[in-house]
């Protein structure tokens, strides 16, 4: 079945210093990928839609210079965390859409990747 | 706005016994409504969807779910519950869009 694989699972890194989190479809092509946050014991929060070849939308309250989006394939889409604080520390997690745009296509999610900053 | 409630955040059960989580959501047309579920550490598993047509859907590992237009709601349910079941599952809404709201997500724990 279609895969998403998000890379790294878990990341430790100091405060000021960037992480790039990674997110592959690998057996189909991701026109749209999604980028979410997840606080413990709580929901996923949308934090952008990334579509490949143009800018990600952001969610209100989302900071985009500091949430950097990337979606330079249609396999690849990767979100990059700026000079990253404590407060940054969370669950991130990546999801594809499988054959289009539409909210019927299958929607394939990575494992997520635990940032915890220092 | 789109939004989901999910009134329970924990149920516990005893192995063996059925399940029901509740979930109500809010849209002003037919909406696309979905179960997910989340183990420890992990992204989310698709249990079953609705978009339209018979109001019962039938998910993966015996779950099914009833769209109720009266009721907005989209209730999970399953007949006997294994302990591997224990997990974490969202429901979510979709119709704006391309995105979908999730809710907080209710806790599931099974006793033996």
């Amino acid at each position: 079945g279609a895969v998403v694989s998000q890379h790294p699972s878990r990341v430790i890194c100091k405060s000021g210093t960037s992480v790039k989190i990674e997110c592959r479809s690998l057996d189909f092509q991701a026109t749209t990928m999604f980028w979410y946050r997840q606080f413990p014991k709580q929901s996923l929060m949308l934090m952008a839609t990334s579509n490949e070849g143009s800018k990600a939308t952001y969610e209100q309250g989302v900071e985009k210079d500091k949430f950097l989006i990337n979606h330079a394939s249609l396999t690849l889409s990767t979100l990059t965390v700026t000079s990253a604080h404590p407060e940054d520390s969370s669950f991130y997690i990546c999801s594809a859409r499988d054959g289009g745009h539409r909210l019927d296509s299958p929607l394939h999610f990575g494992n997520g990747t635990r940032l915890t900053v220092t | 706005a789109q939004s989901v409630t999910q009134p329970d955040i924990h149920i516990t059960v005893s192995e063996g016994a059925s399940l029901e989580l509740r979930c109500n959501y809010s849209y002003g047309a037919t909406p696309y409504l979905f179960w997910y579920v989340q183990s420890p550490g992990q992204g989310l598993q698709l249990l079953l969807k609705y978009f339209s047509g018979d109001t019962l859907v039938q998910g993966i590992k015996g779950f099914e779910a009833e769209f109720k237009r009266s009721q907005s709601s989209f209730n999970l349910r399953k007949p006997s519950v294994h302990w591997s079941d224990a997990a974490e599952y969202f429901c979510a809404v979709g119709g704006g869009g391309n995105k979908l709201t999730f809710g907080t997500g209710t806790q599931l724990k099974v006793e033996l």
